[in-house]
């Protein structure tokens, strides 16, 4: 049972690039949330999902989008990358409203 | 609005030694509660939950922590530090309106001596 996978692990992007990063889980849960982590921030919630099909904004939705076709799979899309975005982006998804979040390893991304 | 105040950016605690981090929030309702572990280069990890209640809940690790309305707190507590607790700690606050979210702190950064 592998949780929540987040790929890639690490990258750098150059300004103005875009990329996708990679988010699936095998647990079946319906609910998937994107947070970003900057050193002494906490997390901030960038998107959810509630089921497939359904998005919806967080607190800071700017210079990203989503997308959810399936249950296991949200992918986290950014245009135009700014060092603005330089972060540690956690996938995490939960089965309700429990507020229980099985969390992934994280993708460190890097915009120069 | 909803949010979540960890007063304590950084504490120091000697292994033996009890430990107290302290969560205050601000939410309209009864709010859900929630402490996350987060050790270096790791995703977050549930430690415990507070929805109703028994106001003193237990979770992994031997933590606890206490529901105070009255304070509008939900401080986390250790009897007995072991250096393997040296971690970052984050209280959190659900926010249940469209969907279902956490509203995060900022975090705790615990060191422990020895």
């Amino acid at each position: 049972n592998a949780g929540v996978t987040q790929t890639p692990k690490f990258r750098i992007l150059k300004i103005g690039q875009s990329m996708t990063l990679q988010c699936a889980q095998d647990m079946n849960h319906n609910y998937m949330y994107w947070y970003r982590q900057d050193p002494g921030m906490g997390l901030k919630l960038i998107y959810y999902s509630v089921g497939a099909g359904i998005t919806d904004k967080g607190e800071v939705p700017n210079g990203y989008n989503v997308s959810r076709s399936t249950t296991e799979d949200f992918p986290l899309r950014l245009e135009l990358a700014a060092p603005s975005q330089t972060s540690v982006y956690f996938c995490a998804s939960s089965v309700g409203h429990t507020g229980e979040l099985f969390f992934g390893e994280g993708s460190r991304l890097t915009v120069l | 609005a909803q949010s979540v105040t960890q007063p304590d950016i950084h504490i120091t605690v000697s292994e033996g030694a009890s430990l107290e981090l302290r969560c205050n929030y601000s939410y309209g309702a009864t709010p859900y509660l929630f402490w996350y572990v987060q050790s270096p280069g790791q995703g977050l990890q549930l430690l415990l939950k507070y929805f109703s209640g028994d106001t003193l809940v237990q979770g992994i690790k031997g933590f606890e922590a206490e529901f105070k309305r009255s304070q509008s707190s939900f401080n986390l507590r250790k009897p007995s530090v072991h250096w393997s607790d040296a971690a970052e700690y984050f209280c959190a606050v659900g926010v249940y309106q469209a969907g279902t979210a956490l509203i995060f702190g900022k975090g705790t950064t615990l060191s422990v001596s020895s």
